[in-house]
């Protein structure tokens, strides 16, 4: 296991449609994070997850927007109606509960661009 | 509320110079952890160190080295004899040290290093 993956690297999709995204975090972090970056600005949380658990969700993370860790292992996070506005890397990040407390590791993200 | 500034928002510099990126917090909290993070073009946030609040020991790394000063809630980062390799967005960011731990970051200060 060599990190967090995450799956398309790149989307184009057209207003309206419905995307959606994988993560595979690091196997033995239980703690998942989503973020979400716009050009020139740092990443902002949007959800986390402990285990299966939903546990916090930003207000930036509309009802278009829907997360879910089967199981507690990968996370799909999904995108309804897609906006223009909702173009962005979409960065999902995994921590562990032990030893090295707070230490998040990032995927390379996924771009999103809705045309 | 948490909140990060980053005070220079770009840096460059010629290869071999010392460089310094000041990062200022704010939180209510009383123990928190600081965070620095490079970007590299490829996108992937690479993690480069972790402060516990109630360690206000300066740490070296090779060329990289951190200021941390309470008093005045700054978190600096220097990178000594630069390299072209250096180049990349570095981000200053805070967590709480329970619960969610999730990332609030700066706003990134873009570093070039020019042979």
């Amino acid at each position: 296991d060599t990190g967090v993956s995450q799956d398309p690297r790149h989307k184009i999709t057209k207003r309206g449609q419905n995307v959606t995204f994988r993560c595979d975090p690091i196997s033995e972090h239980n703690r998942l994070y989503w973020y979400r970056q716009t050009l020139g600005q740092g990443p902002e949380f949007l959800t986390y997850f402990q285990n299966e658990a939903q546990l916090e969700k930003s207000r930036l993370l509309s009802d278009r927007f829907s997360a879910e860790r089967p199981k507690g292992s990968f996370s799909t996070l999904e995108i309804q109606r897609t906006e223009q506005g909702d173009s962005a890397m979409y960065l999902c990040a995994s921590s562990a509960t032990t030893g090295r407390l707070g230490e998040a590791f990032f995927g390379q993200g996924t771009r999103l661009t809705v045309v | 509320a948490q909140k990060v500034t980053q005070v220079q928002t770009e840096i460059s510099v010629v290869e071999k110079e010392d460089v310094t990126l000041d990062c200022v917090y704010e939180t209510r909290d009383t123990t928190y952890y600081l965070f620095w993070y490079k970007q590299p073009p490829s996108g992937e946030l690479v993690f480069l160190i972790r402060r516990n609040s109630f360690d206000e020991q300066n740490e070296i790394s090779g060329r990289y080295s951190w200021n941390f000063q309470k008093s005045t809630s700054s978190f600096n980062f220097t990178i000594t004899a630069s390299q072209v390799v250096d180049s990349a967005v570095y981000f200053c960011a805070l967590s709480e040290i329970q619960g969610a731990q999730k990332l609030v970051f700066g706003q990134g200060t873009r570093l070039t290093i020019n042979p």
